[in-house]
């Protein structure tokens, strides 16, 4: 069965700060592995999605690596602001396709001003 | 604007009751998930659906049922509740092909009492 954990629970840095979420899985059949944000009361929002080919993706401040043998991704986060403030959430999926992700407990993230 | 909008928002129901949560999503997406989000335990797949007439079952099914009579709606079906069933439920859908981009509705918070 597949199981995702991430490290941190939660995490506070001043403000401009690179940062690393890390996230870990223990089957490495993935067919791609996302991360997502999510803000206090509402739904999820997609971030980046690595397929299983792939080591990396980006977009604007957000890097997002794939180490599919290790069973590991991480998140850097450029020059953070009090607006990443969220909890990020990590999720894989099988081979089968999107239809079922498996999530890590996610990382909450505190920006201070 | 298009995406995956569920219904209601908020929903109180007493024990024994049963109500259906609604989905629907205007992207033309096959596949489309139930995931119940608890404090502490994540976020649990809870059926899914890879087509029109084709559902099956996820991770934490029981006490729930779906059925998938067209490509844009997914309704869940609350038999019977229970207060182990208090939760926030969130809808998801994306392609069969491609990215398979994952996109989520805004969720339903439901207390059962």
């Amino acid at each position: 069965k597949q199981e995702v954990t991430q490290i941190p629970a939660a995490l506070s840095v001043p403000e401009g700060e690179n940062l690393v979420l890390n996230c870990s899985f223990t089957d490495s059949a993935i067919y791609n592995l996302q991360w997502f944000r999510q803000d206090p009361g509402k739904g999820l929002t997609s971030l980046l999605l690595i397929q299983s080919s792939q080591r990396e993706q980006t977009s604007g401040r957000l890097n997002a690596s794939l180490d599919k043998s290790s069973g590991r991704s991480t998140l850097y986060i450029a020059a953070s602001q009090p607006g990443d403030s969220a909890t990020y959430l990590c999720a894989v999926s099988g081979q089968g396709g999107s239809e079922k992700l498996v999530f890590g407990k996610g990382t909450k993230l505190t920006v201070n001003p | 604007n298009a995406g995956v909008t569920q219904t209601p928002k908020f929903q109180v129901l007493k024990t024994g009751q049963s109500m259906t949560l609604q989905c629907a999503q205007d992207m033309n997406h096959e596949y489309m998930s139930w995931y119940r989000q608890d404090p502490g335990m994540g976020l649990r797949l809870i059926h899914y659906s890879v087509g029109a007439g084709i559902t099956d079952q996820g991770e934490v099914p029981n006490g729930y049922n779906v059925s998938r009579s067209t490509t844009e709606d997914f309704p869940l079906r609350l038999l019977s509740a229970a207060p182990s069933q208090t939760s926030v439920y969130f809808c998801a859908s994306s392609q069969a092909w491609g990215l398979l981009v994952v996109t989520f509705g805004s969720g339903t918070r439901l207390t059962v009492v």
